[in-house]
C-alpha cells in the first residue's frame, strides 16, 4: 500500500515551534511535499524534499529522512493566521501524488 | 496566469442521479488529478492523467471516471451517485506529477 500517518490535530501559541511528523511507506516513493488548507480554501503547496535533509523557506522548514522514511514540517514565530490543515503528500515513481489524512493546527493567543 | 479553475462550485444532486465535474488547468500543465475530500478522510486521490491518458487510478469503485482532452482540460464523471458521494472534490494541475501541484477551489457535490 501507499499510506501515510501523521497527527490529527496539534495545537500551540503565538510565537511557538510546531512540528508536525508524517511517516510513509517507502515502495517507489520519489519526494515528499508539504501543502496548507485554510478551512474552505484550496491546498497550496508549501514545500518539497526529495533529498535527505533540511529545506527552510522563511518562517517554514521541511525535514526528510529517506532512510526511516519519516519527515516532518517544521513551523517557527507561530501566527493566528498559520491556523489550518497541513497534508503531507509523497511522490511516487509511478507519477502518483497520494496525500495523509491532515493535521489540524489551531494556534491560540 | 490563471490558476486552476473548476467548474460548477457547487452542486446538488439525487440519488441515482450522474455528474460530471470540469477542471480546466494552469497553461502549459499537462498533468491533471483528482482528490474527493471529506471531513477526516483527507485528500483521497481518484485518478490522473497526462496527454489524455489515464496514468493513475485509486481505489474507487467504477462509477467513478474522467477523461482529459487534447487540451488539458479534464472531466471527472460519477455515475448512479450515492449518499456517501457527498464531499468536495479538488482538481490539481502540474506540469510533471513530481513538480508542485496547483489546486482548483473545488466542486462541492452534495447528494440528496
Amino acid at each position: 500500500g501507499q499510506s501515510l500517518e501523521q497527527p490529527s490535530e496539534v495545537t500551540a501559541v503565538e510565537g511557538a515551534i510546531v512540528q508536525i511528523n508524517c511517516t510513509y511507506q517507502t515502495s517507489g516513493f520519489y519526494g515528499l511535499s508539504w501543502y496548507q488548507q485554510h478551512d474552505g480554501g484550496a491546498p497550496t503547496f508549501l514545500s518539497y524534499n526529495a533529498l535527505d535533509g533540511l529545506e527552510e523557506t522563511g518562517r517554514f522548514s521541511s525535514f526528510l529522512s529517506r532512510s526511516d522514511s519519516y519527515g516532518y514540517l517544521l513551523l517557527q514565530e507561530l501566527q493566528m493566521k498559520d491556523s489550518a490543515s497541513y497534508f503531507c503528500a509523497v511522490s511516487y515513481n509511478t507519477d502518483k501524488l497520494i496525500f495523509g489524512t491532515g493535521t489540524r493546527l489551531q494556534v491560540f493567543p | 496566469k490563471a490558476g486552476v479553475t473548476q467548474t460548477p462550485r457547487y452542486l446538488i444532486k439525487t440519488r441515482g442521479q450522474q455528474v460530471t465535474l470540469s477542471c480546466s488547468p494552469i497553461s502549459g500543465h499537462r498533468s491533471v488529478s483528482w482528490y474527493q475530500q471529506t471531513p477526516g478522510q483527507g485528500l483521497q486521490f481518484l485518478f490522473e492523467y497526462f496527454s489524455e491518458t489515464q496514468r493513475n487510478k485509486g481505489n474507487f469503485p467504477g462509477r467513478f471516471s474522467g477523461r482529459q482532452f487534447s487540451n488539458s482540460r479534464s472531466e471527472m464523471n460519477v455515475s448512479t451517485l450515492e449518499l456517501g458521494d457527498s464531499a468536495l472534490y479538488l482538481c490539481a494541475s502540474s506540469r510533471t506529477q513530481n513538480t508542485e501541484a496547483f489546486f482548483g477551489q473545488g466542486t462541492r457535490l452534495t447528494v440528496v
